[in-house]
């Protein structure tokens, strides 16, 4: 069955230490989104990307950074310049063209500080 | 910029019983698309229903229904025969079409954590 696959479920990062989170899609979507979801938040969107080789930024990406050097990879960096790190990361994607396709998520990742 | 409210933090209803989650949003745009997801304890966001905005007929998806109201800019959810699997949080959530780039962006609600009693 297609899907998105975030890895891993739970991971910890020290401090000044950078992590990289990954998202892959078996979906053949064009467009992949990175959100973070804090309580009482809802989601944010920190990346998304609508093709190979090209990312935009969302509302927070002040401190991460992401790549797309394949369809289905669009991993997300968090670096030691993202002060409070700790949420939960929604990886989704979606089919790119507009015409009522709505995103598919992952199961997320769970950061924390050590 | 859009902005989506979810006005209801946490709500509590019945088994078998009605209830109606709130939502509303803000824009200028005329051509957009509105979806509620579903994240229950584990996490994973589930789409529930979605509503494009230049239809006037409101979605149905089984026991899950919506209300659209376009002038007031109003998209509630309402969950017929309540469910104890139907616990979780519910987001609404707005997605601009077209536009420089097309990017099917979500802007999401903060939320409305949906008990379900027994």
């Amino acid at each position: 069955d297609g899907g998105i696959t975030q890895s891993p479920k739970y991971l910890f990062r020290k401090e000044g230490q950078n992590v990289t989170l990954s998202c892959e899609q078996n979906l053949n979507h064009d467009a992949m989104y990175w959100y973070r979801q804090d309580p009482g938040q809802g989601l944010r969107l920190i990346y998304y990307s609508q093709i190979v080789n090209d990312f935009q930024k969302g509302d927070i990406a002040e401190g991460y950074s992401v790549s797309r050097e394949k369809k289905e990879s669009f991993p997300l960096t968090v670096t030691s310049a993202q002060k409070n790190p700790t949420a939960f990361y929604l990886c989704a994607s979606s089919t790119g063209q507009g015409v009522n396709q709505p995103q598919h998520f992952g199961d997320g990742t769970r950061l924390s500080i050590l | 910029a859009q902005t989506v409210t979810q006005s209801q933090p946490e709500m509590s209803v019945q088994e078998a019983e009605t209830v109606t989650l709130s939502c509303t949003y803000d824009t200028s745009e005329s051509n957009y698309y509105l979806f509620w997801y579903k994240q229950p304890p584990s996490r994973q966001m589930i789409l529930v229903i979605r509503q494009e905005a230049y239809k006037q007929q409101n979605a149905t998806e089984n026991r899950f229904s919506v209300n659209f109201q376009k002038a007031a800019k109003s998209f509630s959810l309402k969950i017929s025969d309540s469910q104890l699997g139907d616990t979780a949080m519910y987001f609404c959530a707005f997605m601009k079409l077209g536009g420089q780039g097309g990017s099917e962006k979500l802007v999401f609600g903060k939320g409305t954590k949906l008990t379900v009693n027994p």
